[in-house]
């Protein structure tokens, strides 16, 4: 059975940086691209970015506007862990963040991160 | 690409059909002839949950009273027969470029 788990939301503050991760298991890690998606708090579904496999992309990431600059995706095939570093936070950061692989079709529980002073 | 969706609101009948439209601003064919359209349902305090992917295709476990159509940038997905358990946010997303969504229809029973 394929799971995604999230993990490693919390309070911070403007500025500060923090580290999710993303557990995967019930596939084969390493052939997939893992994604990040978020949504603050009443609002819609928004793409964050996403890792590329190593043998299909050579492990490059890709990130929306919003983000770019201040988060970097990265992966350990071994571990099957996707982590999503968020550096330089920003009160509109706040929200539940989720991966999913590659297909889109798994969606873990969600990480909640709230930005606040 | 821009996801519009109408309409944003929804109120059916349980037992009685209902329909969402989904229209992209550029054309989500890709060059190897699939077309990267998806349909999630998001139940309230829960993850999103995909419906239906590669426009028409069903995901594992989902009911056949969910259908999706459409081709280019214009697509619908139907229920036949809204169920109690069919409440909750609908959003298509398009991947055929980096990953956007539209704004979402709320589903309700009237």
């Amino acid at each position: 059975e394929v799971q995604v788990v999230e993990s490693g939301g919390t309070l911070v503050k403007p500025g500060q940086s923090l580290r999710l991760s993303c557990t995967a298991s019930g596939f084969t890690f390493a052939d997939y691209a893992m994604s990040w998606f978020r949504q603050a708090p009443g609002k819609g579904l928004e793409w964050v970015g996403f890792i590329r496999s190593e043998a299909h992309g050579g492990g490059t990431a890709e990130y929306a506007a919003p983000v770019k600059g201040r988060f970097t995706i990265s992966r350990d095939d071994s571990k099957s862990i996707a982590y999503l570093q968020m550096n330089s936070l920003k009160i509109e950061d706040t929200g539940v963040y989720y991966c999913t692989e590659g297909t889109y079709g798994y969606w873990g529980q969600g990480t909640l991160v709230t930005v606040s002073s | 690409i821009v996801m519009t969706q109408t309409p944003l609101s929804l109120s059916v009948t349980l037992g009685q059909p209902a329909s969402i439209s989904c229209k992209s601003s550029q054309s989500l064919l890709h060059s190897d002839g699939n077309t990267f359209l998806y349909w999630y349902l998001q139940k309230a305090g829960q993850s999103p949950q995909l419906l239906m992917y590669d426009v028409s295709r069903r995901f594992s476990g989902v009911p056949d009273r969910f259908t999706g159509s459409g081709s280019g940038t214009d697509f619908t997905l139907k229920i036949s027969r809204v169920e109690a358990e069919d409440v909750g946010v609908y959003y298509c997303m398009q991947g055929i470029q980096l990953p956007t969504f539209g704004q979402g229809t709320k589903v309700e029973i009237k």
